[in-house]
């Protein structure tokens, strides 16, 4: 089956540096990627959609500048948190579309990668 | 725009007793929904979903789940539970089969004990 993955799980910055997550298809091609940031106890939030060849479109309320997303091609997506600050401190996870039953698409999930600024 | 509610926060169970996971949406049309469950450290497995048709569907590991639309709610049963099924699960709303932006439950903790 499909598979999303993601590097790294875990990552330990300190505060002001920047990080890049990585979110790659295995086998499959996604022209879209999605980016989710999860809270303890929370809902996945949608920050934003990765499209490849083509500026990210975020939600509202999450800053472009503070989350960079590059779709470097069709099997990978980077979200890059800039100048890191202990409130970024998150869980955040990528999705991609795949052919599901009946011609419809469902979502497939990366594992997710752990962010935490000190 | 689409929501839902999952009442249970957290619940715990036997192993080998049936399990039922609340999930209520709120949707002016007709909701296209899932469930999906997540392992501590892990992403989220979609578990079934529901888009027309029969509204009592089968999942993946023995899960299943009933579309009320009179009660606007979709809630997950499973017999007989494993200590394998321990997770976070997640019901979500979106407005079409190929609606990306789904809303999310808070999610119901399910704690399995021996």
């Amino acid at each position: 089956g499909a598979v999303v993955s993601q590097h790294p799980s875990r990552v330990i910055c300190k505060s002001g540096t920047s990080v890049k997550i990585e979110c790659r298809s295995l086998d499959f091609q996604a022209t879209t990627m999605f980016w989710y940031r999860q809270f303890p106890k929370k809902s996945l939030m949608l920050m934003a959609t990765s499209n490849e060849g083509s500026k990210a479109t975020y939600e509202q309320g999450v800053e472009k500048d503070k989350f960079l997303i590059n779709h470097a091609s069709l099997t990978l997506s980077t979200l890059t948190v800039t100048s890191a600050h202990p409130e970024d401190s998150s869980f955040y996870i990528c999705s991609a579309p795949t052919n599901g039953a009946g011609g419809a698409n469902v979502l497939t999930f990366g594992a997710g990668s752990r962010l935490t600024v000190l | 725009a689409q929501s839902v509610t999952q009442p249970d926060i957290h619940i715990t169970v036997s192993e080998g007793a049936s399990l039922e996971l609340r999930c209520n949406y709120s949707y002016g049309a007709t909701p296209y929904l899932f469930w999906y469950v997540q392992s501590p450290g892990q992403g989220l497995q979609l578990l079934l979903k529901y888009f027309s048709g029969d509204t009592l569907v089968q999942g993946i590991k023995g899960f299943e789940a009933e579309f009320k639309r009179s009660q606007s709610s979709f809630n997950l049963r499973k017999p007989s539970v494993h200590w394998s099924d321990a997770a976070e699960y997640f019901c979500a709303v979106g407005a079409h089969s190929n609606d990306y932006k789904l809303s999310f439950g808070a999610g119901t903790t399910v704690t399995v004990r021996a």
